[in-house]
């Protein structure tokens, strides 16, 4: 499986914008670019996924670089809620194993004040 | 509400006793899997089904039997536990869409003691 790189930790002031960086320079044309957080004490949670072209929800922004690359996952204004650790995850759906998740240690990041 | 629920959700048990944490999901997946989480190595597959009486290994089987006779029930199975199997477990679903969202369960804390 293509690995992903992510700083190990990141700090945000609430209100801010956040940009969370993901490393994947071996991802293959196939991949899907998935991101999920988890929060203290509770289950990963799904936050966005993407292939080519940017990408918004009501939760967050993928930019996925034009060599696909790296990419980027935009909290637009954190919050202390936000506070969790980012899982930038590579997927192949034409793999049989697509739907395994492959989590790395991930980004924590900390919200203040 | 869509999700996925774990009983239970905080276990202390002895070497060799067996034992049984249930998962269950409302939202007619057919694939669910289990992970579990240690600190340092993220979440690992353990399980996955692909449907009813489909099941197959993941990354750490050894000492896990699942079942899943029923669409929306996943147990996972320790016949005898090892204080090794100390973790925290996390059960996950999606639909059958490889790269779709998986919903995560809130986790069972378990220690074999």
């Amino acid at each position: 499986d293509a690995k992903t790189t992510q700083p190990n930790s990141m700090e945000s002031n609430e209100e801010e914008p956040v940009h969370l960086p993901c490393n994947h320079s071996t991802i293959s044309g196939t991949d899907y670019i998935h991101w999920y957080r988890q929060l203290p004490s509770q289950g990963p949670e799904y936050v966005i996924h993407g292939l080519t072209s940017n990408v918004n929800n009501r939760m967050a922004s993928l930019a996925i670089a034009e060599d696909r690359k790296s990419s980027t996952l935009i909290l637009h204004r954190a919050t202390l809620r936000d506070a969790a650790v980012y899982y930038c995850i590579l997927r192949d759906p034409s793999t049989g194993t697509a739907s395994k998740l492959t989590f790395g240690t991930g980004t924590r990041l900390q919200v203040t004040l | 509400e869509a999700q996925v629920t774990q009983n239970p959700r905080y276990l202390i048990t002895v070497t060799g006793k067996k034992l049984t944490v249930t998962c269950s999901q409302n939202m007619n997946h057919e694939y669910m899997s289990w992970y579990r989480q240690d600190p340092g190595l993220g979440l690992r597959q353990i399980y996955y089904s692909m449907n009813v009486e489909v099941t197959d290994k993941g990354d750490v089987p050894e000492g896990y039997k699942v079942s899943r006779k029923e669409k929306r029930n996943f147990p996972l199975i320790l016949e005898s536990p090892s204080p090794n199997q100390t973790s925290l477990y996390f059960c996950a679903s999606s639909s059958g869409q490889s790269y779709n969202e998986q919903f995560f369960g809130p986790g069972t804390r378990l220690t074999v003691l």
